[in-house]
């Protein structure tokens, strides 16, 4: 059973479309996050979540919109790709937001814009 | 503006040796630390978290911290091959709420 599972792991799309990646988390976690690596392999947080309420909230365009139906789910939405958003998006998931929890990754989605 | 600042190699060490793995942050109040492994193309593995001045071990891993010096290692003993990957230094700082990464050091073992 994968702990954090993300879909789809590879996506390829035009500039201008829109996508959504979707995660789950069954490891029973409060919080749930989106982060981005870049091609030099920078892993920045986009987005954090705790019991469905966003707790963090980078610098990121709001193209980007993160909706968590419930504690278990963090989707992604995406509107108007733009060439620089291509990267790998990580979902990853921890038992609270104290600090004290280990962050748990899935497998990542692999984003390309043409 | 809070940073966590690695040497991104390559490190080569050859089979068997001791990899040391450096990383500082420049954040005080920073409270949780954490050591990651990358393999090319894979999601971040969890190798070690710490919370607490001086060494904690676990296997051929022994993370070191040093908050006077904002200063965090990892070494890894009788490395192997299959210890080549990217080391991802985190840090948890009160008030962010989540981790802050560094760029990562690679490590290449070799046989």
């Amino acid at each position: 059973d994968t702990a954090v599972s993300q879909t789809p792991k590879y996506l390829v799309t035009q500039m201008g479309n829109d996508k959504s990646i979707k995660c789950e988390q069954n490891l029973g976690h409060d919080t749930m996050y989106w982060y981005k690596q870049d091609s030099k392999k920078f892993l920045k947080i986009m987005f954090s979540y705790n019991n469905k309420e966003l707790i963090i909230n980078e610098t990121v365009p709001n193209r980007f919109s993160p909706k968590s139906p419930d504690k278990a789910h963090l989707n992604l939405h995406i509107n108007s790709l733009e060439l620089g958003d291509s990267a790998v998006y990580f979902c990853a998931s921890s038992q609270d937001s104290s600090g004290r929890s280990s962050v748990f990754f899935g497998e990542g989605s692999r984003l390309t814009v043409l | 503006q809070k940073e966590v600042e690695q040497n991104s190699g390559p490190l080569s060490v050859p089979e068997g040796a001791i990899a040391s793995l450096n990383c500082t942050y420049s954040d005080r109040v920073s409270q949780s630390f954490f050591w990651y492994r990358q393999y090319s193309g894979k999601s971040p593995e969890l190798i070690m978290s710490i919370y607490s001045n001086g060494d904690k071990e676990d296997g051929r891993f022994t993370a070191q911290l040093n908050k006077a010096s904002q200063y965090v290692s990892l070494l890894i003993r009788d490395s192997q091959p299959s210890d080549s990957a990217t080391y991802l230094c985190a840090v948890f700082s009160r008030g962010y709420s989540t981790l802050t990464f560094g760029k990562g050091t690679m490590l290449l073992v070799s046989p």
